[in-house]
């Protein structure tokens, strides 16, 4: 079976910029949850989505937006990107709501300028 | 809101030492627990977790982990380690919040196994 698998691997924007990183779960699972990962604030959660709804959503800006698709992939976006942005993000995927049985994908590691 | 302190930053070891990384939580009601690893470049891989039942879980690559309700630690450990075990580890906790089930992730500890 196919792991997580998110796309591009590595992105570099320029501030003002947005950007869309895409993820693709594990086959017939469900849940889609993002985090954002940097070396000042460790891993924080950012949203997650079942069934094409937003089911949970962390202390984020606005600027940050996902979707989940009927086929489960899931879609994040950044706008207006600020030097801040810059982390690696990471996709999990589940088969139900929740945090128990997370699949997490390699990361896209974005590099705003 | 729960919260998860990883005591140690940076843990450098032997190869075939043994080792604790240590964390607590926060919360005094019924938690479920994890730890996580991620090799450089990587995401993060599941090596055991602790949802009810016995207090000692065995996870993947020879860690294991007890659970000690009164003291809110999940300390993980492995008898010998090896230069593979190099990594970055988390501790995590679910934290459920408007119906919804989230993870939240200490801030890691960076393991480095010499020879």
């Amino acid at each position: 079976k196919a792991g997580v698998t998110q796309t591009p691997r590595y992105l570099i924007k320029t501030r003002g910029q947005q950007v869309t990183l895409s993820c693709s779960p594990i086959s017939g699972h469900r849940s889609v949850s993002w985090y954002q990962q940097t070396p000042g604030q460790g891993l924080q959660f950012l949203f997650e989505y079942f069934s094409e709804t937003q089911r949970n959503k962390g202390n984020f800006p606005g600027r940050f937006s996902g979707r989940q698709f009927s086929n489960s992939r899931s879609e994040m976006n950044v706008s207006t990107l600020e030097l801040g942005d810059s982390a690696l993000y990471l996709c999990a995927s589940s088969l139900y709501t929740g945090g128990i049985s997370l699949h997490f994908g390699n990361g896209t590691r974005l590099t705003v300028t | 809101a729960q919260s998860v302190t990883q005591l140690d930053s940076q843990v450098p070891v032997f190869e075939e030492a043994p080792v604790e990384l240590r964390c607590n939580y926060s919360s005094s009601v019924s938690v479920y627990l994890f730890w996580y690893v991620q090799y450089p470049n990587q995401g993060l891989q599941l090596l055991l977790k602790y949802l009810s039942g016995s207090t000692l879980v065995k996870g993947i690559n020879g860690f294991e982990a007890e659970f000690n309700k009164s003291q809110t630690s999940f300390h993980l450990r492995k008898p010998s380690v090896h230069i593979s075990d190099t990594a970055e580890y988390f501790c995590a906790v679910s934290e459920i919040e408007g119906g919804s089930e989230k993870l939240v992730f200490g801030k890691g500890t960076k393991l480095t196994v010499n020879p």
